[in-house]
């Protein structure tokens, strides 16, 4: 079963700091793979797509990478603002077969403290 | 332009009664996915349109799980006998044909289910 592993599940960091999130996925098949933000009880923001081809994106204070060989993305946030409290998921799009959605990780939960 | 709509935003009902969810994908986008997320299951991939066709099934949760796509555009996702397992958020997403499948889905809000 092809999944998606976010860690830290949960952050807490002063603001002014730079952070790092982790998702890893299981198979290297992929089409592209999206970092989206979800604040509570709302949907989906998409911060950044990272096509299968791409090594990373960048917007604004925000860059991802994509290793596919090994698996694994990171999502950069560069002088973390209160205002980027919120769930982070990370999605991967298999091109395997089997499905033909976004797979999901669970999300980190990050708190940026004032 | 306007993004991906749902209808309703929130819809409580009680068990074993039929809901329908509605979708507005942005225009022009032909492939729509529908996603659940409730706290168990995290967000999990349900069902994807390319035009007015399903190539698969096999992601809704059960047999009274049913949706289409009329006219390439509106989709509705319909949920019979409801149980209280089926609270959750229903996303919406669409995407344009240019690029495929290496193109990025925009999501609607959802629309919270409650079955009490």
């Amino acid at each position: 079963k092809q999944e998606v592993t976010q860690i830290p599940a949960a952050l807490s960091v002063p603001e002014g700091e730079n952070l790092v999130l982790n998702c890893s996925f299981t198979d290297s098949a992929i089409y592209n793979l999206q970092w989206f933000r979800q604040d509570p009880g709302k949907g989906l923001t998409s911060l950044l797509l990272i096509q299968s081809s791409q090594r990373e994106q960048t917007s604004g204070r925000l860059n991802a990478s994509l290793d596919k060989s090994s698996g694994r993305s990171t999502l950069y946030i560069a002088a973390s603002q209160p205002g980027d409290s919120a769930t982070y998921l990370c999605a991967v799009l298999y091109s395997g077969g089997g499905a033909d959605g976004l797979t999901f990780g669970k999300g980190t939960h990050l708190i940026i403290q004032p | 332009g306007a993004g991906v709509s749902q209808s309703p935003s929130n819809k409580v009902t009680e068990k074993g009664k039929d809901v329908e969810l509605r979708c507005d994908p942005i225009s022009g986008h032909t492939a729509l996915y529908w996603y659940r997320q409730s706290l168990g299951q995290g967000l999990e991939f349900l069902i994807y349109f390319q035009g007015n066709s399903a190539p698969d099934k096999s992601g809704l949760p059960s047999d009274r799980f049913s949706a289409e796509r009329t006219g390439g555009s509106v989709s509705t996702l319909t949920i019979q006998r409801t149980q209280q397992e089926d609270s959750a958020v229903y996303l919406c997403a669409s995407r344009p044909l240019a690029g495929g499948f290496y193109n990025e889905q925009f999501f609607g809000p959802g629309t919270r289910l409650t079955v009490l």
